[in-house]
């Protein structure tokens, strides 16, 4: 499984864009990322996943380089209900059986 | 999407009892998945169950400690035995998108302190 590294924790203020970066050094070809949201005291949701460039859902993006080794998850205009722990996920539908395996997570706390 | 519930939501139960956290689905699945979130920590998996066969524990996890049951397609339990302090988290279930293995739904989680 490929280790995912992000930062602890952000600061932001409402209004502004939001970009957090996942390091995979070792993702594999069939892996994909996927990002999810947990708000305290409520389990994760499912945020948005890709594979390769770019997706955009009603929610963020997700910007994935040529070589994969890192994705970026992109909120725009963030408001105090952004505040949350966002997970990065490397997984492969083949090989985990579906499991997901979590890292640390980014805790965003976006201010007044 | 899925809708899921836990019950119950939040407990606190004395060392050395047992209690039993159920997960209830709107819809039938296939596989279901236990975790645990220590406070401040990030998710651990415990164990995958899928209905007629037995659960598949992940290392540091055993069958005694904690027990799964799969009776049907909507529903799950997972005991967790023999309390210690040690043993408050969060609890969560989860249930695979129906066509996409690496997008789950989550229940709302069942947090449990032990004295």
């Amino acid at each position: 499984l490929a280790k995912t590294t992000q930062p602890i924790s952000m600061d932001s203020y409402e209004g502004q864009e939001v970009n957090i970066t996942c390091s995979h050094n070792n993702i594999a070809t069939n892996d994909y990322i996927t990002w999810y949201q947990q708000f305290p005291s409520q389990g994760p949701r499912f945020i948005i996943q890709g594979y390769k460039t770019k997706v955009t859902n009603e929610v963020a993006s997700l910007f994935i380089p040529a070589d994969r080794k890192s994705s970026t998850l992109s909120l725009p205009r963030v408001s105090l209900s952004d505040t949350a722990v966002y997970y990065c996920l490397v997984q492969s539908p083949d090989n985990q059986g579906g499991k997901l395996i979590f890292g640390q997570g980014t805790e965003l706390s976006v201010k007044p | 999407s899925a809708v899921i519930s836990q019950k119950p939501s939040r407990d606190i139960c004395q060392r050395g009892t047992s209690l039993t956290i159920q997960c209830q689905v709107d819809s039938q699945v296939t596989m279901m998945f236990w975790y645990r979130q220590q406070p401040g920590q990030s998710l651990t998996l415990i164990a995958t169950a899928n209905q007629g066969s037995e659960a598949t524990y992940e290392s540091g996890f055993v069958i005694d400690k904690f027990p799964i049951s799969r009776p049907n397609l909507t529903f799950s339990t997972l005991t967790v035995s023999n309390l210690s302090p040690e043993d408050s988290s969060i609890y969560l279930c989860s249930v695979e998108h129906f066509n996409n293995r690496l997008k789950q739904f989550f229940g709302p989680g069942t947090r449990l302190t032990v004295l």
